[in-house]
């Protein structure tokens, strides 16, 4: 059965940094992988999705990931964070077969420090 | 576009009460699905539809849960009676048509608070 691993709890950066996030699955084709953001009190809205292709996608707000098959990964990145994107993020991966469910990962909450 | 649409956004019961949830999809959405989603978890599915017809209810507890989704639009998910533990944030999403790897889209939610 496929998984969604996300190492991190919880990260805080500071605004203007760096971020990663990582995401790690388990699957047994090739995966179709989405980062959701979920902002208090809301639901979850998708930043992007990998189906195939461009291993490197771009989303919404700025973010990207990076698919790499060798280590099972699908990471999320932004180069400069801001305070407007502490939040809750999910990472997850879509099935390949009628049958098959979207499988959540536990989620990692991101602050923000000014 | 309106997005999905969930009501009530918020719910206090007692435990061994029943509570119902609403959800009305985006128009032409033909694949919905109910997540619960338990304080500092991910979203677990517990049944997807396929215009009127389930697809999935594997995780669905049947003892106490139940869903339908009349005329292939909008949908309600009932509890009966409730636990302590079904104390979480109920997620609606709908998907289109197109396959099975379309994005879904989700509502607000339904936070239920059983005391």
């Amino acid at each position: 059965a496929q998984s969604v691993t996300q190492p991190d709890i919880h990260i805080t950066v500071s605004e203007g940094a760096s971020l990663e996030l990582r995401c790690n699955y388990s699957y047994g084709a090739t995966p179709y992988l989405f980062w959701y953001v979920q902002s208090p009190g809301q639901g979850l809205q998708l930043l992007l999705k990998y189906f195939s292709g461009d291993t490197l996608v771009q989303g919404i707000k700025g973010f990207e990931a990076e698919f790499k098959r060798s280590q099972s990964s699908f990471n999320l990145r932004k180069p400069s964070v801001h305070w407007s994107d502490a939040a809750e993020y999910f990472c997850a991966v879509g099935p390949y077969n009628y049958g098959q469910n979207f499988v959540f990962g536990p989620g990692t909450r991101l602050s923000v420090l000014p | 576009e309106a997005g999905v649409a969930q009501s009530p956004r918020y719910k206090i019961i007692e435990k061994r009460q029943s509570v119902a949830f609403w959800c009305n999809p985006i128009s032409g959405h033909a694949t919905l699905y109910w997540y619960q989603q338990i304080l500092g978890q991910g979203p677990k599915l517990l049944i997807q539809f396929q215009n009127n017809g389930v697809v999935d209810d594997s995780q669905l507890p049947k003892d106490r849960f139940s869903a339908e989704r009349l005329k292939g639009v909008d949908s309600t998910l009932k509890i009966q009676p409730a636990k302590l533990e079904d104390s979480a944030v109920y997620l609606c999403a709908s998907s289109p048509p197109s396959g099975i790897q379309e994005t879904q889209y989700f509502g607000p939610g339904t936070r239920l608070l059983v005391l």
